[in-house]
């Protein structure tokens, strides 16, 4: 079975500042999908960025990147110049490629983002 | 506006009673999963239906019930068996395959014991 891990249960950054979140998974499959979701206070479920497993480029969208290594199965997720709305809980989640497969996710990280 | 509506948003149950939780989609997706999250923890997956009339047990089934009559609805039901059900339970259905495959999910429900 495909496992998720999120060894942080809580981190800080000072707005404006550059913070890493981490992840590593556990899989026997070559094909699959990573997400990094955002839970603001609000518990509104957000995607915040997507990598697929057989591309090797890091995804990125605007002030979020990911640094995807797929031999040693970590997926981290670094978010620049921090804002006070980037204030969550942000989860890692895992997928195989398949059709209609679910979704497995990790403890999260609570991010506080000090101004 | 296209997206999941999860009603309603705030649900308090009683000793032995079943309550049901709707959700309901408008964006074509085949595929439907119900989460439960607990407090400060991640999500499980309680029930998830790929088609119409067939769906599958998650990870944490006892306890809960589904359906799947219509494309657009899959309810979820918290059955008495359901002994520690006070969660926030999170609805959400996907693109299909060979697109952008991603998860959407709706605003959540609070369930609480009287």
């Amino acid at each position: 079975a495909q496992t998720v891990t999120q060894s942080q249960p809580e981190m800080s950054v000072q707005e404006a500042e550059t913070v890493t979140l981490s992840c590593t998974y556990d899989t026997s499959e070559s094909d699959y999908y990573l997400f990094w979701y955002k839970q603001p206070p609000s518990r509104q479920m957000i995607l915040v960025i997507r990598q697929e497993a057989y591309k090797q480029q890091n995804a990125t969208e605007n002030r979020f990147s990911v640094n995807f290594q797929k031999a040693a199965k970590s997926f981290s997720l670094k978010i620049s110049d921090s804002q006070l709305g980037d204030a969550a809980m942000y989860f890692c989640a895992y997928r195989r490629r398949t059709s209609g497969s679910r979704l497995t996710f990790g403890e999260g990280t609570q991010l506080t983002v000090n101004p | 506006d296209g997206g999941i509506t999860q009603s309603p948003k705030y649900l308090f149950r009683k000793e032995g009673q079943n309550v049901t939780l709707s959700c309901e989609q408008n964006l074509n997706h085949d595929a439907m999963y119900w989460y439960r999250q607990d407090p400060g923890q991640g999500l499980r997956l309680i029930y998830y239906s790929q088609i119409v009339n067939d769906f599958q047990k998650g990870d944490i089934a006892e306890g809960y019930s589904v359906s799947r009559e219509k494309k657009e609805s899959f309810p979820l039901t918290v059955t008495s068996a359901q002994k520690n059900p006070t969660a926030f339970y999170l609805c959400a259905s996907n693109t299909p395959s060979g697109t952008l495959n991603i998860q959407y999910f709706g605003a959540g429900t609070r369930l609480s014991v009287l």
